[in-house]
């Protein structure tokens, strides 16, 4: 089955311990990014990777990394996080490098919260 | 029209009825729009998309419209089932060198049996 994977589904943690918010892909999909969704904010893009070794800043990338060193994976690192990281996170795929001109697949979603 | 706050605009309807969701969007150069779907604890689904050298879509029971000389885009859902609650939300893309999408806030139908 096509799919968009997340893990872990959901996350407790405390300001400045560093966490890792995985995604893969069984698409062979080259467009990957990483969205927040915030209660009156809509979708915004955090991070987007065009293929392997290719990543760029969305509109909301301050306090987080990302590493494509895989076509299927995708992780989302926050080094360092704060309360204002606590959110709702997507990762999303598409294929080929037209990326967002073509549909994108959602993951299941990260709920987030740090104290 | 727009939420205030955390609220997003809601649409309630009876199962049967045909739905009309609207989204004003940003910016005029846009070429390339979608229509999302999320439901509760899931990720947004696609529906439908438009080019902007379209004004109409049709799916299997959904339609876009998309009126580029007032920025505005609707999706219309026919004979409305329980199964279509959700919120939906349009996303829209400049062409361009730039891969990062405007999504709207959303809308909520509520789809009453």
């Amino acid at each position: 089955e096509a799919q968009v994977t997340q893990n872990p589904r959901y996350l407790i943690t405390v300001t400045g311990k560093k966490l890792t918010v995985t995604c893969s892909q069984n698409m062979n999909h080259e467009y990957m990014s990483w969205y927040r969704q915030d209660p009156g904010l809509g979708l915004r893009q955090i991070y987007y990777s065009m293929n392997v070794e290719v990543t760029d800043k969305g509109d909301v990338p301050e306090g987080y990394k990302v590493s494509r060193k895989e076509k299927r994976n995708f992780p989302l690192i926050l080094e360092s996080p704060s309360p204002n990281q606590t959110s709702l996170y997507f990762c999303a795929s598409s294929r080929g490098l037209a990326g967002v001109k073509e549909t994108q697949y959602f993951g299941p979603g990260t709920r987030l919260l740090v104290l | 029209g727009e939420s205030v706050g955390l609220h997003l605009p809601t649409l309630s309807v009876q199962e049967g009825d045909n739905s009309i969701i609207n989204c004003a969007y940003s910016n005029s150069a846009s070429d390339y729009f979608i229509w999302y779907k999320q439901e509760s604890g899931k990720g947004p689904q696609f529906i439908i998309d438009i080019r902007s050298n379209m004004d109409k879509r049709q799916g299997q029971r959904v339609t876009v419209l998309l009126n580029k000389t007032v920025k505005h885009l609707s999706l219309q859902i026919a004979a409305t089932q329980p199964g279509d609650s959700a919120v939906y939300f349009c996303a829209e893309t400049v062409p361009g060198g730039s891969y990062i999408p405007t999504f709207g806030r959303g809308t909520s139908l509520i789809v009453h049996p």
